[in-house]
């Protein structure tokens, strides 16, 4: 069973396409966030929500939203896509602030996106 | 807010020898520290943590690493290494209580028989 499920894995666009990427977790956990993942590998957070509320929003383009429907799902929607807009982009989850676990993301296995 | 530095990006290493993997952070209030592991195509799996108690920490394949809050470091060890260890290891921090991480840029791990 996997533990947060990431679709698709592999996305490759066109620039002003919009498109949405899925995350599932089984976990149990209150928390999911989506990094964004660049050419260099570095991490960056991007959203945080806690059982459906958006707790950390970073500087991130009005084009990027996201939606939890419930506790175990965060989607990622992206409108009019740029070339920058290439990236690896991980769902994760974890327990929330305060619990002994606290810190501790599982991370799904990320979506390639290409922007061309 | 919180910062953390891997001034290695590559660190090329034999079979079976011993590695150190460099993180230092930067904190004006106490925090919790991570390892952070990614094989190719695949998404990040926790390694080890610290957050409390022993400053020593190990993780079940053999790395450890030591939270030294003098010099804000935690650096990762592992006294031989194997081909299966590379990969990507990241080191984070947050602070004690948030779940926000704060990723360093990461180390490419690279052993070679």
């Amino acid at each position: 069973d996997t533990a947060v499920s990431q679709t698709p894995k592999y996305l490759v666009t066109q620039m002003g396409n919009d498109k949405s990427i899925k995350c599932e977790q089984n976990l149990g956990h209150d928390t999911m966030y989506w990094y964004k993942q660049d050419s260099k590998k570095f991490l960056k957070i991007m959203f945080s929500y806690n059982n459906k509320e958006l707790i950390i929003n970073e500087t991130v383009p009005n084009r990027f939203s996201p939606k939890s429907p419930d506790k175990a799902h965060l989607n990622l929607h992206i409108n009019s896509l740029e070339l920058g807009d290439s990236a690896v982009y991980f769902c994760a989850s974890s327990h929330p602030s305060g619990n002994p676990s606290s810190g501790e993301l599982f991370f799904g296995e990320g979506s390639r996106l290409t922007v061309l | 807010a919180q910062s953390v530095t891997q001034l290695d990006s590559q660190v090329p290493v034999f079979e079976e020898a011993p590695v150190e993997l460099r993180c230092n952070y930067s904190s004006s209030v106490s925090v919790y520290l991570f390892w952070y592991v990614q094989y190719p195509n695949q998404g990040l799996q926790l390694l080890l943590k610290y957050l409390s108690g022993s400053t020593l920490v190990e993780s079940i394949n053999g790395f450890e690493a030591e939270f030294n809050k003098s010099q804000t470091s935690f650096h990762l060890r592992k006294p031989s290494v194997h081909i299966s260890d590379t990969a990507e290891y990241f080191c984070a921090v947050s602070k004690t209580g948030f779940q926000k991480l704060v990723f360093g840029t990461g180390t490419r791990l690279l052993v070679s028989p």
